[in-house]
């Protein structure tokens, strides 16, 4: 059973950089099959994708954010990551780490909730 | 990006009823379409990809119809598990691009 679980600083300043890792158990994140994909969804809004990397390091990213989001990929710790920079409290959201088939994402992470405020 | 645009984006049901959300997309996807359900403070669940193909486990009442820029979620008979959100998802073009969600909400 495949399982995702993000980590990182739940609060970050105004005009700083977000930081998340997802670790992936269960599955490798080198398989041919899969991306590796964030999303995120305001509170009480609706789902936004960030965007998503291949175990090669190809990515992906949303044109709305590409300007300030890199997503890595480490796949001697099976692990994936964010990194978006000039955050305000728009970026304020619960962020998901996911595997995306291309056709489906079918596993997700529990989310983590990140708190822009200074 | 393609637009996904959900209708409603709220029902009201009872338990046991038939219940039909629509997802149209802004230009044609062929079956790109996922359906996922999302209860609160959870990850979504996917429920339906390409289109019509029910996801290993979901009970059978739920199904999906559609092809091209109009899809169709149906729930046959409402069960009290099935109060949440419902978001459709293309995966035709990158970015990929969800609809707005619909809401199930108890009658």
């Amino acid at each position: 059973q495949v399982q995702l679980q993000e980590s990182g600083p739940g609060l970050v300043k105004p005009s700083q950089t977000l930081s998340l890792t997802c670790t992936v158990s269960g599955g490798s994140i080198s398989s041919d099959d899969y991306y590796w994909s964030w999303i995120r969804q305001p509170p009480g809004k609706g789902l936004e994708w960030i965007g998503y990397i291949y175990y090669s390091g190809s990515t992906y990213y949303n044109p709305s954010l590409k300007s300030r989001v890199t997503i890595s990929v480490d796949t001697s710790k099976n692990q994936f990551s964010l990194k978006l920079s000039s955050v305000t409290a728009a970026d304020t959201a619960v962020y998901y780490c996911a595997r995306d088939s291309r056709i489906l994402i079918d596993y997700w992470g529990q989310g983590t909730l990140v708190t822009v405020s200074s | 990006d393609i637009q996904m645009t959900q209708s409603p984006s709220s029902v009201s049901a009872s338990v046991g009823d038939r219940v039909t959300i629509t997802c149209r997309a802004s230009q044609g996807i062929s079956s790109w379409l996922a359906w996922y359900q999302q209860k609160p403070g959870e990850a979504p669940k996917l429920l339906i990809y390409a289109a019509s193909t029910l996801q290993s486990g979901v009970p059978s009442r739920f199904s999906g119809s559609g092809s091209g820029t109009d899809f169709t979620l149906t729930i046959s008979s409402l069960q009290p598990e099935d109060f949440a959100t419902y978001y459709c998802q293309q995966s035709y073009s990158t970015p990929v691009t969800f609809g707005g969600g619909t809401k199930v909400e108890i009658k």
